[in-house]
């Protein structure tokens, strides 16, 4: 089944900005979702469609896919960004399309 | 307002059943696909079933395909998962969240989770 790897953890200084990768083999010809989730809460989707941002989302928030990875990217990171972040794909190909990224932490510094 | 509430989690023994229940609002629950997604303590999320809007397309996890059933009752905007022959490993929070109308599928909003214990 496809896999998504993500780093374990990013740590940034505040207004900085953060960098989170999502490797799978061929990423860049599927669409990829974010999900941002701080303890204790369920996930909020952040990006979907790899760079399309739900309303609510501040456009701090942006995506991008290409090749073997996707990227969700922080602009001007606050404290209150501090929190695990999750990509997804859909593979439609697959009997069991649902898949989850390993997950970031966020640490803000 | 979309809200998704979930309920049904409780203490099981290893073996045991359990049916978990998510009732939707605030949207047209029948144009939407659906789905479970679990949490076990300290992991990460893990995808475990996806329905599609008229229940045509019926997705599993390899971890819980031939023990769980996923359905819907479009004319309660419920969404159920029928949980059986419960493991150890099985232990996590639960989340039910809409997918999309489309061929792709993502997951917005999600409700706010039950937890299902397995444990003797």
């Amino acid at each position: 089944s496809y896999v998504l790897t993500q780093p374990p953890s990013v740590s940034v200084a505040p207004g900085q900005t953060a960098r989170i990768t999502c490797g799978g083999n061929n990423i860049g010809s599927k669409s990829v979702h974010w999900y941002q989730q701080k303890p204790g809460q369920a996930p909020v989707l952040v990006v979907y469609d790899d760079s399309d941002r739900p309303s609510g989302i501040p456009e701090r928030f942006s995506g991008s896919n290409s090749g073997n990875t996707a990227t969700l990217t922080i602009s001007r990171v606050e404290a209150g960004d501090e929190a695990d972040y999750y990509c997804q794909v859909w593979d439609s190909s697959s009997d069991h399309p649902g898949v989850f990224g390993t997950g970031t932490k966020v640490t803000v510094l | 307002e979309v809200q998704l509430v979930e309920s049904g989690g409780g203490l099981v023994k290893p073996g045991g059943s359990l049916r978990l229940s998510c009732a939707a609002s605030g949207f047209t629950f029948s144009s939407y696909s659906m789905n479970w997604v679990r949490q076990a303590p300290g992991k990460g999320l893990e995808w475990v079933s996806s329905i599609s809007s008229s229940s045509s397309y019926i997705y599993y996890a390899d971890s819980v395909k031939g023990r769980f059933t996923i359905s819907r009752d479009n004319a309660k905007n419920s969404l159920y998962l029928q949980m059986n022959s419960l493991r150890a490993e099985d232990t996590a929070v639960y989340y039910c969240a809409r997918g999309t109308v489309t061929t792709d599928n993502w997951f917005d909003p999600w409700g706010q989770g039950t937890l299902v214990t397995v444990s003797s």
